[in-house]
């Protein structure tokens, strides 16, 4: 069992809609949840973290954490075509651990 | 803050030759650095974690001469590509952690894409 799974999509949607992401783990030591967004050839850089259970608001931006179920979602509202890129979460303890990354296209 | 550069951003090299990469904390200190390589359309593959002043640990069936990381400062680490050939033409990004910072996050460059004719 891989330490994080997360779908790879490719995930189509119109501009305006709500997009939820998500990830599941495997190790409940794991403390720390990040979410980052890749434009194509371009380096992963980090929305968003959280180390406790519950939601994160960040503008358009939700990161969810729920330990109990071992699960992580990162919420865009309002969608844009200008989020569309490769979304990685990224789940930390002793070692570092990445999602495959959900491809994103916002369609205007 | 938290910023990493990497340098250059794309590179064109002839086969046989050999290429450097650098990664450098901008605003940090990073005894641990990360290079990764990335095919299009695929997640990131880690290649080695390289910690300022010892030597760099490599993942298994990345060949270490081949890929050379030197760690020397606490901003900076390279990457060298020795003797490429096309089968090395891939996107290579290096990252690196804030040990008096959010020591959990990695901070990514912005990649280097390297073609070798």
């Amino acid at each position: 069992q891989k330490e994080v799974e997360q779908d790879p999509g490719p995930l189509s949607v119109p501009e305006g809609a709500i997009v939820s992401l998500n990830c599941t783990y495997s190790n409940s030591a794991f403390q720390y949840f990040m979410w980052y967004r890749q434009y194509s050839r371009k380096g992963p850089e980090l929305l968003m973290y959280t180390y406790s259970s519950g939601n994160k608001e960040d503008g358009r931006f939700t990161a969810q954490v729920d330990k109990s179920s071992k699960y992580i979602s990162l919420f865009i509202r309002d969608s844009q075509p200008s989020d569309s890129a490769t979304y990685l979460c990224a789940i930390t303890g002793n070692q570092f651990y990445f999602g495959t990354g959900t491809s994103l296209t916002v369609i205007p | 803050g938290a910023v990493v550069s990497q340098h250059p951003s794309w590179v064109i090299c002839k086969s046989g030759t050999s290429v450097k990469i650098e990664c450098r904390s901008l605003d940090f200190q990073a005894t641990t650095m990360f290079w990764y390589r990335q095919f299009p359309k695929q997640s990131l593959m880690l290649m080695a974690t390289s910690n300022e002043g010892s030597k760099a640990t490599y993942e298994q069936g990345v060949e270490k001469d081949k890929f050379l990381i030197n760690h020397a400062s606490l901003t900076l680490s390279t990457l060298t590509v020795t003797s490429a050939h096309p089968e090395d033409s891939s996107f290579y990004i290096c990252s690196a952690r804030d040990l008096n910072g959010r020591a959990w996050i990695q901070y990514f460059g912005a990649g280097t894409r390297l073609s070798v004719l």
